[in-house]
């Protein structure tokens, strides 16, 4: 049982536009930064976005992500078929020292 | 360009031990603090352990407390991972992963699978 909560799935056409939601609560989500990560296939996971809503460079901005209260949201527009992956949120947990704590994972599908 | 390559995985029976390398590359290793990360077969993301930039402070998730040592070498540019009394559930990939000053967990090597079966 992971410490964040993530839907199993999600799935959208080529072009169509994707949310992943990601809750938590005070002690993490609530008062910390949080990152996405995108795990291709038989890979390792790659950082989508950092601090909530940034970019590292290379990122295309058809990514992009926010922050509300304990909750984070991932967006995804222009869906391509090589989004086709796990994506996974992941933060700290104030109430357990420097302890990082993930999603469970959505798997994207594009239909 | 930043670089983290796991090795020293491979398969051991329950009750054994297996220690894990990252060698690390492109970066000022002894300015990060550092993290494992494992992911068991078809499964998430779980956290393992982290170390600070000069191995005074170290943490773990409670599943692997007391069995589990990690610690690092900054004039090889290197961390380790040392797994005593592995179980079946420690069957994952394990992969280093470089903690940014911000704290986000931004470099991740490309893992290496360690196997506990008899």
């Amino acid at each position: 049982q992971s410490v964040l909560t993530q839907p199993p799935s999600v799935s959208a056409a080529p072009g169509q536009k994707v949310t992943i939601s990601c809750s938590g609560s005070s002690s993490n989500i609530g008062n910390n930064y949080v990152s996405w990560y995108q795990q291709l296939p038989g890979t390792a996971p790659k950082l989508l976005i950092y601090e909530n809503n940034k970019r590292p460079s290379g990122i295309p901005d058809r990514f992009s992500g926010s922050k509300s209260g304990t909750s984070a949201t991932l967006g995804i527009t222009g869906l391509q078929t090589g989004d086709e992956a796990d994506y996974y949120c992941g933060t700290w947990d104030s109430s357990l020292s420097a302890h990082a704590v993930f999603g469970g994972g959505t798997q994207l599908t594009v239909l | 360009e930043v670089q983290l390559v796991e090795s020293g995985g491979g398969l051991v029976q329950p009750g054994g031990s297996l220690r894990l390398s990252c060698a690390a590359s492109g970066f000022t290793f002894s300015s990060y603090w550092m993290s494992w990360v494992r992911q068991a077969p078809g499964k998430g993301l779980e956290w393992v352990a982290n170390i600070k930039q000069d191995g005074s402070e170290k943490y773990y998730v409670d599943s692997v407390k007391g069995r589990f040592t990690i610690s690092r070498d900054n004039a090889k540019n290197s961390l380790y991972l040392q797994m005593n009394s592995l179980r079946a559930e420690d069957t994952a990939v394990y992969y280093c992963a470089r903690v940014s000053v911000a704290g986000t967990v931004d470099y991740w090597g490309q893992g290496t699978l360690v196997t506990v079966s008899s």
